[in-house]
């Protein structure tokens, strides 16, 4: 069971929008620490695809953005193309854990 | 280019130990903490422990506590994990990450992972 509750899958046709959630509580999210996200494509280690909430690393198309509310957040993804098959993971910190690393349990994207 | 590249992973029998390491190029490794994160056959990521720059600051997850051991050296630029009295539990690919900010940070980049299969 993962501190971070995402949903098991999610699709969309190319070019679609869809999106991805990220619930927590008021020992991580709610508590003010911020969200990362995560893509791993088939047989990859994953790859930092969002941090801090709404930031994207050089590289990563605008097509992927982020954003946080309260105790969630969500990952949303436009223009839906076949190369974004993969699974999505978001991350942050938890207070009740001494402030350790948790991850969200991790959502596989298809493109139909 | 800022590289991560693991190894030590195989197979081990139950009860067993095996050292991880994680070889750093690319960055100024003694400034950044790093983490191990492992992901089981079909599974999610799950983190296991991180370490500060200066070792100063340990961390672990609690179903990997008082059995693995995280520690690096920073002159070899290296990360390792020891881990002993392995279950089969403990099956998954291992990776090693950078720690983007000594606070609430981001992992980035990941090593290619190393595979541990504790069976009999």
């Amino acid at each position: 069971q993962s501190v971070l509750t995402q949903p098991p899958s999610v699709s969309g046709a190319p070019g679609q929008r869809v999106t991805i959630s990220c619930t927590g509580s008021s020992s991580n999210i709610g508590a003010g620490y911020d969200v990362h996200w995560y893509q791993q494509l088939p047989g990859t280690a994953p790859k930092l695809l969002i941090y801090g909430n709404s930031n994207r690393p050089s590289g990563v198309p605008d097509r992927f953005s982020g954003s946080k509310s309260g105790t969630s957040a969500s990952l949303a993804i436009t223009g839906l193309q076949a190369e974004d098959e993969a699974d999505y993971y978001c991350q942050s910190y938890d207070s009740s854990l001494s402030g350790r690393a948790v991850f969200g349990g991790g959502t596989k994207l298809t493109v139909l | 280019e800022v590289q991560l590249v693991e190894s030590g992973g195989g197979l081990v029998k139950p009860g067993g130990s095996l050292r991880l390491s994680c070889a750093a190029s690319g960055f100024t490794f003694s400034s950044y903490s790093m983490n191990w994160v492992r992901q089981a056959p079909g599974k999610g990521l799950e983190w296991v422990s991180s370490i500060s720059s200066s070792s100063s600051y340990i961390y672990y997850a609690d179903s990997v506590k008082g059995r693995f051991t995280i520690s690096r050296d920073n002159a070899k630029n290296s990360l390792y994990l020891q881990m002993n009295s392995l279950r089969a539990e403990d099956t998954a690919v291992y990776y090693c990450a950078r720690d983007a900010t000594s606070y609430n940070g981001w992992f980035d980049p990941w090593g290619q992972g190393t595979l541990v299969t504790v069976s009999s």
